[in-house]
This record gives C-alpha cells, structure tokens and sequence, in this order.
C-alpha cells in the first residue's frame, strides 16, 4: 500500500528565516506530487505541482519554491519567511488523473 | 477556470438522521470529482472519487452522486454518528496537462450531536 509522509509535523519561525518543509511517498513509483497551504480561515490553495523529477508547475507568484530531486520526494522552500506564510501546508500525490491522496500536514507558525 | 462552492458552511444535526452536503462547479468539463474529510488539525482523507462516467459511487454510509449538466454533486450520509463530526470538503479538476490540479470547496463544517 502507498503511504505518504510529511516533517515536520509542526515548525515555528521567525520571519526572515529559511523554511524547508519535506514530503515522501512510498509504495508507488513516478507519481504526481503536489504542495497545498490551508491558512486560517480560507480553503486549501494548490501552490505547486509537479508530474517528474525535475518538473515543477507553480500555481501562484508568491515566496515559496519547490523542489523534487528524486521521484518520491518533494520539498517546499523559502528563502525568507513572511508572517503571511503562515498556514496549514499538505503534500498529495496522484496518478495522474485519478484519484488524490494528502499527507498528515506540517503546521507552519511564522513570527 | 474552475470555482467550487459548498452550501452549507456549517451544518449540526442530532445522531442518527440521514443528510446531504452540496457541492457546485462552474466548469462541467471535469473527468471525476473527489470527496475529502478534513479532521481538525489533520490531513485530508479520500472519501470517495466520482468519475464523469459514473452518476454514483458508494462506499458504506456514504452515497456520492454527479450530475455534470447540472455542475452539481451532493454527498448522502445515512444513519449519521457522532464520529461523522468533522469538515467535508469537494474538489473538482481545473484543466492541466497531466496532473489532477484540485480546486477546492471551503467546505462544510458538520457536527452530529449525541
């Protein structure tokens, strides 16, 4: 069975620090990879997604990047922190356009 | 572009009553349609995934329906419990080129009373 895993599960920054959130699946090979941020208040928001190593689609201009340097691997970064990153961040996986499943979260506090 | 919108926000209803949550989508143009519940702090957990091709799927309690003419779907709960307390949310697909890129209800937010 596949398994999706997320660190960590809670994070607290300052602002202007850097940020590397983590996201691996296991037990399926080449699949599509996705980061979404649920902040406060407001819906899920699909920020990235990627269909291979390497391949990284950006939904929404903004302060974050992402990076998939092995296939079931998929890492969220920053460079600087603003408050306004703060949020609720889930990693998903699919094959291709099937069914999505979503990892545990990483609660994300900036200060 | 794809907009989805989940009526109502909020719902609580006693133990055992049968409901029904609604979900709409501006873009009929979707090969499948996911239902996803949300516990609080949590992740999201895969209810049911609908197909174009299909008009129902079941899995349990849980009877979800699409009608694509219509951009509506709807999630039937039977015999709710308790333990059904928690947010529901639908997605329907935004067109891409090889990934399922979800577009999100804000969900709703469900309480079952003892």
């Amino acid at each position: 069975s596949q398994t999706i895993h997320q660190w960590p599960a809670t994070l607290v920054q300052p602002v202007g620090s850097p940020l590397s959130l983590e996201c691996t699946v296991e037990g399926t090979s080449n699949p599509n990879l996705y980061w979404y941020r649920q902040a406060a208040g407001r819906g899920l928001q699909l920020l990235f997604y990627s269909v291979g190593i390497g391949q990284i689609s950006s939904e929404v201009p903004q302060n974050l990047s992402a990076s998939r340097p092995q296939d079931r691997q998929f890492i969220l970064s920053s460079k600087k922190l603003l408050l306004s990153d703060s949020g609720f961040y889930l990693c998903a996986w699919s094959r291709q356009y099937n069914e999505q499943f979503f990892g545990p979260g990483t609660r994300l506090t900036v200060l | 572009k794809q907009e989805v919108t989940q009526i109502p926000a909020a719902l609580s209803v006693p133990e055992g009553e049968n409901l029904v949550l609604n979900c709409s989508f501006t873009d009929s143009a979707i090969y499948n349609l996911q239902w996803f519940r949300q516990d609080p702090g949590k992740g999201l957990t895969s209810l049911l995934l609908i197909q174009s091709s299909q008009r129902e799927q079941t899995s349990g309690r849980l009877n979800a329906s699409l009608d694509k003419s219509s951009g509506r779907s709807t999630l039937y709960i039977a015999a709710s419990q308790p333990g059904d307390s928690a947010t529901y949310l639908c997605a329907a697909p935004a067109a891409s080129q090889g990934a399922q890129k979800l577009v999100f209800g804000q969900g709703t937010r469900l309480t079952i009373n003892p």
